[in-house]
């Protein structure tokens, strides 16, 4: 069963514009939440995170917005660049500390 | 420079021939872990290693073997690959009980088994 989900698999967006990239969890224990970006032929590097005590955490052009009730959260890029194109993987974890990844959104930001 | 490297980084073998593939840090991190990453299922955890000696299921263990001998390497061991494990895999590593966003993977290795 996937605790963390990602329905769209890809997001096309024009340069400059914002890219909205969406997650949604089952398990009411995770209460940590993280956004990698994963380039190919790289690993996953990490780009934001958020706790379950805080509804919105901002870095730069990145803004990550977590809905408890809705079990539900976003990735807004701000503008959005070429070098964003990437796949972005939501994962999240509970006090036990392991990682359960979503299944990835493939970015692509055009010129 | 800090990094985790993992060799090879491309293999293509046969059904049953036994693989291993090498996972190092140079951080001094205790925790290690390996993922797969296959289309549509995002990554899943293997293994992974709280310190040396100390080692134990993820989520999908099966046909996997793990040794952690050395605090910098973290080896999986394939022994009788099978089709179903062709995949990306990923190691990675962090100090124990530090944050998660500390965590860094490696660059993957691409593993086809024929």
């Amino acid at each position: 069963d996937q605790q963390v989900k990602q329905n769209s698999p890809s997001l096309s967006v024009q340069e400059g514009r914002i890219s909205i990239l969406n997650c949604d969890y089952t398990n009411s224990m995770f209460d940590y939440f993280l956004w990698y970006k994963k380039y190919p032929a790289e690993g996953p590097t990490f780009l934001i995170s958020i706790s379950s005590i805080k509804d919105k955490n901002e870095d730069g052009r990145f803004t990550v917005f977590l809905n408890k009730s809705a079990k539900h959260l976003s990735l807004h890029i701000v503008p959005s660049q070429p070098g964003d194109s990437a796949v972005y993987f939501c994962a999240a974890t509970g006090s036990y500390g392991k990682l359960t990844f979503g299944q990835g959104t493939i970015l692509t930001v055009h010129p | 420079e800090a990094q985790v490297t993992q060799n090879p980084r491309y293999l293509i073998t046969v059904t049953g021939k036994k693989l291993t593939v090498t996972c190092s840090q140079n951080m001094n991190h205790e925790y290690m872990s390996w993922y797969r990453q296959d289309p549509g299922l995002g990554l899943r955890q293997i293994y992974y290693s709280m310190n040396v000696e100390v080692t134990d299921k993820g989520d999908v263990p099966e046909g996997y073997k793990v040794s952690r001998k050395e605090k910098r390497n973290f080896p999986l061991i394939l022994e009788s690959p099978s089709p179903n494990q062709t995949s990306l895999y990923f190691c990675a590593s962090r100090i124990a009980g530090g944050q998660l966003y500390t965590q860094y993977f490696g660059p993957g290795t691409r593993l086809t088994v024929l």
